[in-house]
Protein backbone atom coordinates (compact mmCIF):
# COMPACT_ATOMS: atom_id res chain seq x y z
CA UNK A 1 0.00 0.00 0.00
CA UNK A 2 1.19 3.66 -0.99
CA UNK A 3 2.18 5.74 2.26
CA UNK A 4 -0.05 8.59 0.89
CA UNK A 5 -2.89 8.01 -0.70
CA UNK A 6 -5.30 10.25 -2.58
CA UNK A 7 -8.95 9.72 -3.34
CA UNK A 8 -10.38 9.64 -6.18
CA UNK A 9 -7.45 9.25 -8.29
CA UNK A 10 -9.96 10.99 -11.19
CA UNK A 11 -13.19 13.14 -10.91
CA UNK A 12 -15.14 14.71 -13.63
CA UNK A 13 -17.27 16.93 -12.37
CA UNK A 14 -19.75 20.27 -13.35
CA UNK A 15 -19.22 23.40 -12.46
CA UNK A 16 -20.91 24.90 -8.94
CA UNK A 17 -20.50 21.25 -7.46
CA UNK A 18 -18.75 20.81 -3.97
CA UNK A 19 -15.98 18.26 -4.31
CA UNK A 20 -14.07 16.93 -1.72
CA UNK A 21 -10.21 15.23 -2.40
CA UNK A 22 -9.03 13.43 0.37
CA UNK A 23 -5.58 12.55 1.71
CA UNK A 24 -4.55 9.42 3.81
CA UNK A 25 -0.97 8.86 4.92
CA UNK A 26 0.56 5.69 7.32
CA UNK A 27 4.06 7.70 7.38
CA UNK A 28 3.51 9.26 10.53
CA UNK A 29 4.14 12.49 9.93
CA UNK A 30 2.78 15.88 11.30
CA UNK A 31 3.19 18.31 7.87
CA UNK A 32 1.31 17.99 5.31
CA UNK A 33 0.28 19.76 2.41
CA UNK A 34 -2.09 20.66 -0.84
CA UNK A 35 -0.15 21.19 -4.14
CA UNK A 36 -2.04 21.88 -7.23
CA UNK A 37 -0.62 21.24 -10.92
CA UNK A 38 -0.84 23.19 -13.83
CA UNK A 39 0.98 22.32 -17.38
CA UNK A 40 4.04 24.69 -17.50
CA UNK A 41 3.35 26.32 -13.77
CA UNK A 42 4.88 23.60 -12.07
CA UNK A 43 3.39 22.96 -8.49
CA UNK A 44 1.68 25.34 -6.36
CA UNK A 45 0.90 25.50 -2.94
CA UNK A 46 -3.01 25.68 -1.62
CA UNK A 47 -2.80 25.17 2.06
CA UNK A 48 -0.22 23.08 4.26
CA UNK A 49 -1.14 22.13 7.89
CA UNK A 50 1.83 21.06 10.60
CA UNK A 51 -0.62 19.55 12.86
CA UNK A 52 -4.68 19.11 13.38
CA UNK A 53 -4.47 22.70 15.14
CA UNK A 54 -2.31 24.81 12.75
CA UNK A 55 -3.59 25.18 9.23
CA UNK A 56 -1.96 27.71 6.74
CA UNK A 57 -2.78 29.30 3.19
CA UNK A 58 -0.38 28.84 0.31
CA UNK A 59 -0.25 30.46 -2.50
CA UNK A 60 -3.34 30.05 -4.55
CA UNK A 61 -6.06 29.12 -1.45
CA UNK A 62 -8.86 31.35 -2.77
CA UNK A 63 -11.58 28.99 -4.03
CA UNK A 64 -10.14 25.75 -1.66
CA UNK A 65 -10.58 25.14 2.22
CA UNK A 66 -9.25 22.30 3.84
CA UNK A 67 -9.77 20.09 7.37
CA UNK A 68 -7.33 17.94 8.84
CA UNK A 69 -9.08 15.51 10.84
CA UNK A 70 -6.19 13.59 12.21
CA UNK A 71 -2.68 13.33 12.12
CA UNK A 72 -3.18 10.75 9.21
CA UNK A 73 -5.81 13.03 7.17
CA UNK A 74 -6.26 15.73 5.15
CA UNK A 75 -8.78 16.89 3.02
CA UNK A 76 -9.15 19.45 0.16
CA UNK A 77 -12.21 21.01 -0.33
CA UNK A 78 -13.93 23.06 -3.66
CA UNK A 79 -17.23 24.55 -2.04
CA UNK A 80 -18.72 25.36 -5.97
CA UNK A 81 -16.14 24.44 -8.77
CA UNK A 82 -14.94 26.57 -11.56
CA UNK A 83 -13.52 25.38 -14.78
CA UNK A 84 -10.31 26.74 -13.96
CA UNK A 85 -9.86 24.53 -10.94
CA UNK A 86 -9.44 21.49 -13.41
CA UNK A 87 -5.63 20.00 -12.61
CA UNK A 88 -3.85 17.79 -11.23
CA UNK A 89 -3.93 18.06 -7.67
CA UNK A 90 -1.13 16.29 -4.87
CA UNK A 91 -1.04 15.77 -1.51
CA UNK A 92 2.53 15.86 0.33
CA UNK A 93 3.70 14.80 3.78
CA UNK A 94 7.11 15.78 5.63
CA UNK A 95 8.36 15.31 8.37
CA UNK A 96 11.37 17.92 9.62
CA UNK A 97 13.54 15.28 11.09
CA UNK A 98 13.85 14.21 8.01
CA UNK A 99 15.39 17.17 6.71
CA UNK A 100 14.08 20.47 5.59
CA UNK A 101 11.53 19.98 2.43
CA UNK A 102 12.14 16.49 1.53
CA UNK A 103 8.12 15.80 0.51
CA UNK A 104 6.78 12.24 0.09
CA UNK A 105 3.80 12.87 -2.13
CA UNK A 106 1.05 11.03 -2.99
CA UNK A 107 0.23 9.82 -7.01
CA UNK A 108 -2.58 12.65 -7.28
CA UNK A 109 -6.04 13.50 -8.07
CA UNK A 110 -6.73 14.67 -11.91
CA UNK A 111 -9.70 16.75 -11.87
CA UNK A 112 -12.03 18.00 -14.40
CA UNK A 113 -14.79 20.47 -14.15
CA UNK A 114 -16.68 21.24 -16.76
CA UNK B 1 10.99 39.02 -6.58
CA UNK B 2 11.44 35.61 -5.24
CA UNK B 3 11.59 33.04 -7.81
CA UNK B 4 13.17 29.76 -9.54
CA UNK B 5 13.57 29.11 -13.05
CA UNK B 6 14.11 26.53 -15.40
CA UNK B 7 14.57 27.94 -18.50
CA UNK B 8 13.95 24.42 -20.45
CA UNK B 9 10.65 23.56 -20.84
CA UNK B 10 11.38 20.34 -22.75
CA UNK B 11 14.97 18.40 -24.01
CA UNK B 12 15.29 15.91 -26.32
CA UNK B 13 18.31 13.82 -25.67
CA UNK B 14 19.60 10.44 -27.11
CA UNK B 15 20.36 7.39 -24.65
CA UNK B 16 23.22 7.26 -23.40
CA UNK B 17 24.53 10.35 -24.12
CA UNK B 18 24.97 13.25 -21.09
CA UNK B 19 22.46 15.38 -19.64
CA UNK B 20 22.30 18.70 -17.95
CA UNK B 21 18.76 20.38 -16.47
CA UNK B 22 18.90 24.04 -15.48
CA UNK B 23 18.00 25.57 -12.27
CA UNK B 24 18.23 29.65 -11.13
CA UNK B 25 16.70 30.80 -8.05
CA UNK B 26 16.29 34.19 -6.80
CA UNK B 27 16.56 34.95 -3.12
CA UNK B 28 18.68 37.39 -1.19
CA UNK B 29 20.18 34.48 0.94
CA UNK B 30 21.70 30.23 -0.01
CA UNK B 31 18.43 28.54 0.20
CA UNK B 32 17.75 24.98 0.37
CA UNK B 33 17.47 23.34 -3.12
CA UNK B 34 15.95 20.12 -4.39
CA UNK B 35 15.31 18.20 -7.44
CA UNK B 36 12.54 16.20 -8.12
CA UNK B 37 11.13 13.79 -10.77
CA UNK B 38 7.97 13.30 -12.08
CA UNK B 39 7.39 9.43 -13.83
CA UNK B 40 4.14 9.64 -15.97
CA UNK B 41 1.15 9.05 -13.79
CA UNK B 42 3.06 9.29 -10.44
CA UNK B 43 3.78 11.81 -7.58
CA UNK B 44 7.09 13.22 -7.21
CA UNK B 45 10.20 11.75 -6.01
CA UNK B 46 13.08 13.37 -4.42
CA UNK B 47 16.35 13.00 -6.82
CA UNK B 48 18.60 14.81 -4.60
CA UNK B 49 19.36 18.29 -2.04
CA UNK B 50 21.82 20.56 -0.56
CA UNK B 51 21.68 22.11 2.09
CA UNK B 52 25.24 23.48 2.90
CA UNK B 53 29.06 22.19 2.93
CA UNK B 54 29.91 20.55 -0.78
CA UNK B 55 28.90 22.17 -3.33
CA UNK B 56 28.51 18.81 -5.45
CA UNK B 57 26.14 16.52 -4.16
CA UNK B 58 24.86 13.25 -5.47
CA UNK B 59 21.69 11.97 -5.74
CA UNK B 60 19.49 8.53 -6.56
CA UNK B 61 19.31 7.03 -10.17
CA UNK B 62 23.13 8.68 -10.97
CA UNK B 63 22.17 11.82 -10.77
CA UNK B 64 24.18 15.02 -9.31
CA UNK B 65 23.45 18.46 -8.88
CA UNK B 66 26.35 21.18 -8.60
CA UNK B 67 25.29 24.87 -6.69
CA UNK B 68 26.88 27.56 -7.67
CA UNK B 69 26.43 30.23 -5.49
CA UNK B 70 27.82 33.24 -8.23
CA UNK B 71 25.13 31.96 -10.43
CA UNK B 72 22.61 31.23 -8.36
CA UNK B 73 21.90 28.17 -9.95
CA UNK B 74 21.96 24.56 -9.13
CA UNK B 75 21.93 22.31 -12.78
CA UNK B 76 21.25 18.84 -12.98
CA UNK B 77 23.39 16.22 -14.68
CA UNK B 78 23.67 12.69 -15.43
CA UNK B 79 26.51 11.42 -17.64
CA UNK B 80 24.77 8.96 -19.26
CA UNK B 81 20.77 8.92 -19.83
CA UNK B 82 18.23 5.60 -19.85
CA UNK B 83 15.27 5.23 -22.07
CA UNK B 84 13.93 5.31 -17.98
CA UNK B 85 14.89 8.41 -17.05
CA UNK B 86 11.93 10.04 -19.43
CA UNK B 87 10.14 12.12 -17.34
CA UNK B 88 9.43 15.61 -15.68
CA UNK B 89 11.80 17.46 -13.76
CA UNK B 90 11.00 19.77 -11.28
CA UNK B 91 13.79 21.69 -9.48
CA UNK B 92 12.68 23.56 -5.80
CA UNK B 93 13.83 25.99 -2.99
CA UNK B 94 13.40 26.30 0.78
CA UNK B 95 14.29 30.37 0.89
CA UNK B 96 14.61 28.96 4.68
CA UNK B 97 12.03 29.45 6.25
CA UNK B 98 11.28 25.55 6.62
CA UNK B 99 7.59 25.80 6.26
CA UNK B 100 7.15 25.44 2.29
CA UNK B 101 9.01 24.88 -1.02
CA UNK B 102 8.28 26.87 -4.19
CA UNK B 103 8.86 24.29 -7.50
CA UNK B 104 10.07 25.64 -10.97
CA UNK B 105 7.71 25.35 -14.09
CA UNK B 106 9.42 21.58 -14.86
CA UNK B 107 11.71 19.98 -17.72
CA UNK B 108 9.84 17.42 -19.81
CA UNK B 109 12.67 15.23 -20.67
CA UNK B 110 12.68 13.20 -23.54
CA UNK B 111 14.86 9.81 -24.66
CA UNK B 112 15.22 8.82 -27.75
CA UNK B 113 16.20 4.91 -28.51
Amino acid sequence: DADVTQTPRNRITKTGKRIMLECSQTKGHDRMYWYRQDPGLGLRLIYYSFDVKDINKGEISDGYSVSRQAQAKFSLSLESAIPNQTALYFCATSDPGQGVGELFFGEGSRLTVL
Amino acid sequence: AQSVTQPDIHITVSEGASLELRCNYSYGATPYLFWYVQSPGQGLQLLLKYFSGDTLVQGIKGFEAEFKRSQSSFNLRKPSVHWSDAAEYFCAVDPGSARQLTFGSGTQLTVLP
